[in-house]
């Protein structure tokens, strides 16, 4: 129930193309699905989020889509750059089962983005 | 505007050790949240703390992990008689409040020889 799956695991984009990384979950009571992105030896850095009523926000590159009927989520990476380069996740945000008003974040496994020139 | 510090950021443990983590918060965050990252897997809630009380600790193992965010300093996550399986990159977090989304530090990357 508190899963939260993501793939694929790794993802060669050209530069110039749409990365596409999709995440899946579970648990109906989530309300809030962040995305981060970490560089090597770096901690995450959020990068774009998005709540259950809305079907689509846009940041620059970066767009989440969202459908919540089937229970998931999208990041989309337009015109990819070297840059971009990085290890992606999806998270979700639920009430926590140990404590009375605490929150946790859920995290997929990863998607590791090479932008190839 | 300093972001959430954490140190050391390389560690080293023989079995049986102690290590220690810590972790200041963004200025102005009261909350502190620690997650584990074990390689080529996401990051695993441990704890989240606000000052001087746990509100949260399900992802904590019961034996040997220990946090604290004392009223003075940094938040400190404590594993004693460390073992080969506890190696991992530690990372802290903090909000502003609760709903607050948060932000990482750098991690401190635990290795037990």
């Amino acid at each position: 129930q508190q899963q939260v799956k993501q793939s694929p695991q790794s993802l060669i984009v050209q530069k110039g193309g749409i990365s596409i990384i999709n995440c899946a979950y579970e648990n109906t009571a989530f309300d809030y699905f962040p995305w981060y992105q970490q560089f090597p030896g770096k901690g995450p850095a959020l990068l774009i989020a998005i709540r259950p009523d809305v079907s689509e926000k846009k940041e620059g590159r970066f767009t989440i889509s969202f459908n919540k009927s089937a229970k998931q989520f999208s990041l989309h990476i337009m015109d990819s750059q070297p840059g971009d380069s990085a290890t992606y996740f999806c998270a979700a945000r639920g009430v926590a089962r140990g404590g009375a008003g605490s929150y946790q974040l859920t995290f997929g496994k990863g998607t590791k983005l090479s932008v190839i020139p | 505007n300093a972001g959430v510090m954490q140190n050391p950021r390389h560690l080293v443990r023989r079995r049986g050790q102690e290590a220690r983590l810590r972790c200041s918060p963004m200025k102005g965050h009261s909350h502190v949240y620690w997650y584990r990252q074990l390689p080529e897997e996401g990051l695993k809630f441990m704890v989240y703390l606000q000052k001087e009380n746990i509100i949260d600790e399900s992802g904590m193992p019961k034996e040997r992990f220990s946090a604290e965010f004392p009223k003075e300093g940094p938040s400190i996550l404590r594993i004693q008689q460390v073992v080969r399986g506890d190696s991992a990159a530690y990372f802290c977090a903090s909000s502003q409040a609760v709903l607050s989304p948060l932000h990482f530090g750098n991690g401190t990357r635990l290795t037990v020889t």
